[in-house]
């Protein structure tokens, strides 16, 4: 299986902050990527696809980018929404697996 | 509109076998490119994918559980079924179905609530 592994598990960050999280293959998948955000008690909401495609709905401030086995998820400003888990997925096969997720907290 | 809810014992006892049904609305499973998936996350830790089925019938299952799990569906009644036998306190978690709605593309664009599955004698 392709193992995921995001850094770092956690991030303290202040509104208003760029913010980078990274998210490493453990072999090359292309730009089969998706990112997604989690809130205390909540089901993952999908921000990103392919790597860079921005889902329906989702704030221009997050952006994706990468390929092969180095990807990044960008939040250009943080606001107080924007407080939460991040978890990285790989779809390159039909072996699914998502990264061990980034906790961004309040500075 | 798309939505999917999960339900099931929200208690199973050690080496019982566990059943969720996934009943979702707002597409079909038998159209071209769409799946469902299992996901499940124990308190305070990451997700895990648990299986797949797509509008053809075809199941992908973890490489670490696929002994144990059994994914179905009834496009009649718009629902998948997972069951997972043997299960153990580790098996602690919620667990949730989502959807696949891009051919070739197995990202999660909806989510349902999830539900709570604690193993317990």
């Amino acid at each position: 299986d392709i193992q995921m592994t995001q850094s770092p598990s956690t991030l303290s960050a202040s509104v208003g902050d760029r913010v980078t999280i990274t998210c490493r293959a453990s072999q090359s998948i292309s730009s089969w990527l998706a990112w997604y955000q989690q809130k205390p008690g909540k089901a993952p909401k999908l921000l990103i696809y392919k790597a860079s495609s921005l889902e329906s709905g989702v704030p221009s401030r997050f952006s994706g980018s990468g390929s092969g086995t180095e990807f990044t998820l960008t939040i250009s400003s943080l606001q107080p929404d924007d407080f939460a888990t991040y978890y990285c997925q790989q779809y390159n096969s039909y072996s699914l697996t998502f990264g061990g997720g980034t906790k961004v907290e309040i500075k | 509109q798309v939505t999917l809810r999960e339900s099931g014992p929200a208690l199973v006892k050690p080496t019982q076998t566990l059943t969720l049904t996934c009943t979702f609305s707002g597409f079909s499973l038998s159209t071209s490119g769409m799946c469902v998936s299992w996901i499940r996350q124990p308190p305070g830790k990451a997700l895990e994918w648990l299986a797949l089925i797509d509008w053809d019938d075809d199941k992908y299952y973890s490489t670490s559980l696929k002994t144990r799990l059994t994914i179905s569906k009834d496009t009649s009644k718009n629902q998948v079924v997972l069951t997972m036998t043997n299960m153990d306190p580790v098996d602690t978690a919620t667990y949730y179905c989502a959807r696949t709605g891009e051919v070739g593309a197995t990202y999660f664009d909806y989510w349902g609530q999830g539900t709570l599955v604690t193993v317990s004698s």
